[in-house]
């Protein structure tokens, strides 16, 4: 059972270059989020889906786009890299409908540079 | 006024020591809370949830809720080295979906 998981775990890339970040979870949970971690600002959502081909804003969409045409799958792109977006980024989900009351549980994130 | 405070620490106690993690919110909406365990370099952990006002204990940790203070707490009791980690504190939040918002962390230090 291998839950959530990312990919790749480590990323340097440059500015200006797009990037996507993947995310796959098999536990079928209906929501999926992405997350930044930054010193300072703890976890702040970048987006969120509530199913496929639902989609919606967080805190911090700036620069990120996302996509959901299969439920377990959530990738995270960066259309043009910026240093700024240097971060650890996790992506995390959810079973919320089914009595669980909005835990959500992480995958192991991903680490991009952008130099 | 951030919508979850926590003291960024370090908390530092001594092995088998009780340790004390506080958090204060400020949505009187909110109705579910959470405590993450983070250890440096890995993802969150979910490691308690609790719902309603009162004591909730799981093994060594002991989570504590009191909607009128707005206020949520975890005990670690006989603390380990293997506790030491941040600790994050999460409270759900109704925003035309119910997102989880997430405290800075305390960081626990337990020396042996």
């Amino acid at each position: 059972d291998a839950g959530i998981t990312q990919s790749p775990r480590y990323k340097i890339t440059e500015t200006g270059r797009q990037v996507t970040l993947m995310c796959h979870q098999t536990w079928s949970h209906s929501y999926m989020f992405w997350y930044r971690q930054d010193l300072g600002h703890g976890l702040r959502l970048i987006y969120y889906s509530a199913a496929a081909d639902i989609t919606d804003k967080g805190e911090v969409p700036d620069g990120y786009v996302v996509s959901r045409s299969k439920t377990e799958n959530f990738p995270l792109t960066l259309e043009s890299a910026t240093r700024s977006q240097t971060s650890v980024y996790f992506c995390a989900s959810s079973d919320w409908g089914s009595g669980s009351s909005y835990e959500q549980y992480f995958g192991p994130g991903t680490r991009l540079t952008v130099t | 006024q951030k919508e979850v405070e926590q003291n960024s620490g370090p908390l530092s106690v001594p092995e088998g020591a009780i340790a004390s993690l506080n958090c204060t919110y400020s949505d009187r909406g909110s109705q579910s809370f959470f405590w993450y365990r983070q250890y440096s370099g890995k993802s969150p952990e979910l490691i308690m949830s609790i719902y309603s006002n009162g004591d909730k204990e799981d093994g060594r940790f002991t989570a504590q809720l009191n909607k009128a203070s707005q206020y949520v707490s975890l005990l670690i009791r006989d603390s380990q080295p293997s506790d030491s980690a941040t600790y994050l504190c999460a409270v759900n939040r109704y925003t035309g979906f119910q997102k989880l918002v997430f405290g800075t962390g305390t960081r626990l230090l337990v020396s042996p």
